[in-house]
């Protein structure tokens, strides 16, 4: 199957600050989410990439906050801006649709460790 | 809002012995359901999936799990555990023709030799 990674894998910022958060799929797929997991806590959806156009962001996630760009189909990037220690958790990107996968189920990356000082 | 409850956080058993996982989901429609385990220092993978068909399904590793539409389940189970299959599992639930998942909390399982 499609193989996913995210650079980087994990990370220590000042508060204030902003860090993009990359994720790579060795093929072309259908759609890219990106999650968080806060510390003890299960995995929330912040949005949906969509190619070419404007996220889609689930309730509570706002745009300012969580910049996200797909510039094509195997590529996408999570900002985390204007940092505060709330914003310390995992965050991980997944993808439908590649390669030997299944239209309907969500593969995930290694996720990215943040922490904010 | 759909929402995916997992009632055992944290679950030590002994090698050999039986394991159920409880999930449970607040959708009345269609629904996808997912188990996701996470081995230490490792991915979220796939443990399991159900769509539709029959209601007990199986997965990778001697894994299975069934579905119970009234009791809004989908249990996972294992007859016999291995130290290796210490891990975090998640049941994740996909309100169908949807995109988004949601996820339960979590179980700790820890299997001591």
């Amino acid at each position: 199957s499609a193989v996913i990674s995210q650079k980087p894998s994990r990370d220590i910022c000042q508060r204030g600050t902003s860090l993009t958060i990359q994720c790579q799929v060795d093929s072309q797929v259908t759609m890219m989410f990106w999650y968080r997991q806060q510390p003890g806590q299960s995995l929330t959806l912040i949005a949906t990439a969509n190619q070419g156009s404007e996220a889609t962001y689930e309730s509570g996630f706002v745009i300012d906050k969580f910049p996200i760009s797909r510039p094509n189909l195997t590529f996408s990037t999570l900002t985390v801006s204007n940092m505060s220690p709330e914003d310390s958790s995992i965050y991980l990107c997944s993808f439908e649709g590649g390669r030997d996968s299944s239209t309907d189920t969500q593969y995930f990356g290694p996720g990215t460790r943040l922490t904010v000082l | 809002a759909q929402s995916v409850s997992q009632h055992n956080h944290h679950v030590i058993l002994s090698e050999a012995a039986s394991l159920e996982l409880g999930c449970n989901y607040s959708y009345g429609g269609t629904v996808n359901l997912f188990w996701y385990v996470q081995y230490p220092g490792q991915h979220l993978q796939l443990l399991l999936k159900y769509f539709s068909g029959d209601p007990l399904v199986k997965g990778i590793k001697g894994f299975e799990a069934e579905f119970i539409k009234s009791k809004f389940s989908f249990n996972l189970r294992k007859p016999s555990v291995q130290w290796s299959d210490t891990a975090e599992y998640f049941c994740a639930v996909k309100e169908g023709g949807g995109n988004k998942l949601t996820f339960g909390t979590g179980t700790q399982l820890k299997v001591e030799l």
